[in-house]
């Protein structure tokens, strides 16, 4: 069974701290993503990667960045977190392959006061 | 751009009911369509998918075909159960992998 695995349930920040969030999974795959989930918005896609070291935006990546230095790792990074960052965000992963699915992790529940 | 609509939940039903979420497309290709359900506490798992036009995707008694002269994807199951209460989004394929999704439907199934 796939295992994405994000490294904080909870997270409760500062206004101004900077913040990492962290994802690994287990199955060698390729692509990897980060969106945000919130209530009447659904999901929404941050960043995704497709290679070490690769990264595209998605459809909200303002005052977000990511790293990706290892194929099982991608981290997402607020660089100044703000209250409007208050979210449950959520890694996935997935093949490179048409078609394939996402794998999710639990996701974080970040609070920024 | 591509979207998903689903309806506005919360569904509320009694268990052994039959159970309709509705989703709708907007997409100017041919995308891949998917039903994923969030269980209280998790992360999102892939429920089922169709890949094409009239293809039906199933699994644990959930049932969507793949209408495209509706453009719609709708999600039924003839008889629920309490287990069955969860978040279920819809989502359709984008380049690369991604996945466009919809807002997600509260399913509250009582005994």
């Amino acid at each position: 069974d796939v295992k994405v695995t994000q490294s904080s349930r909870y997270l409760v920040k500062r206004t101004g701290e900077k913040v990492f969030l962290e994802c690994v999974q287990d199955m060698d795959h390729e692509n990897m993503f980060w969106y945000r989930q919130d209530p009447g918005l659904g999901l929404r896609l941050i960043y995704f990667s497709y290679d070490v070291k690769m990264k595209e935006k998605g459809d909200i990546p303002e005052g977000y960045s990511v790293s990706r230095e290892k194929k099982e790792r991608f981290s997402l990074i607020l660089e100044s977190a703000s209250t409007n960052q208050t979210s449950m965000y959520l890694c996935a992963s997935s093949e490179d392959s048409l078609n394939s699915p996402l794998h999710f992790g639990n996701g974080t529940r970040l609070t920024v006061t | 751009g591509d979207s998903v609509t689903q309806m506005e939940g919360p569904v509320t039903l009694s268990e052994e009911a039959f159970l309709t979420i509705n989703c709708t497309y907007t997409a100017t290709g041919y995308p891949s369509l998917f039903w994923y359900v969030q269980y209280p506490g998790e992360g999102l798992q892939l429920l089922l998918k169709a890949t094409k036009a009239d293809d039906k995707g199933s699994n644990k008694g959930f049932e969507a075909t793949y209408r495209k002269e509706t453009t719609s994807f709708h999600l039924e199951k003839g008889s629920v159960q309490v287990s069955d209460s969860a978040v279920y989004f819809c989502a359709l394929s984008a380049p690369l992998n991604k996945l466009i999704f919809g807002t997600g439907t509260l399913l509250a199934v009582q005994p």
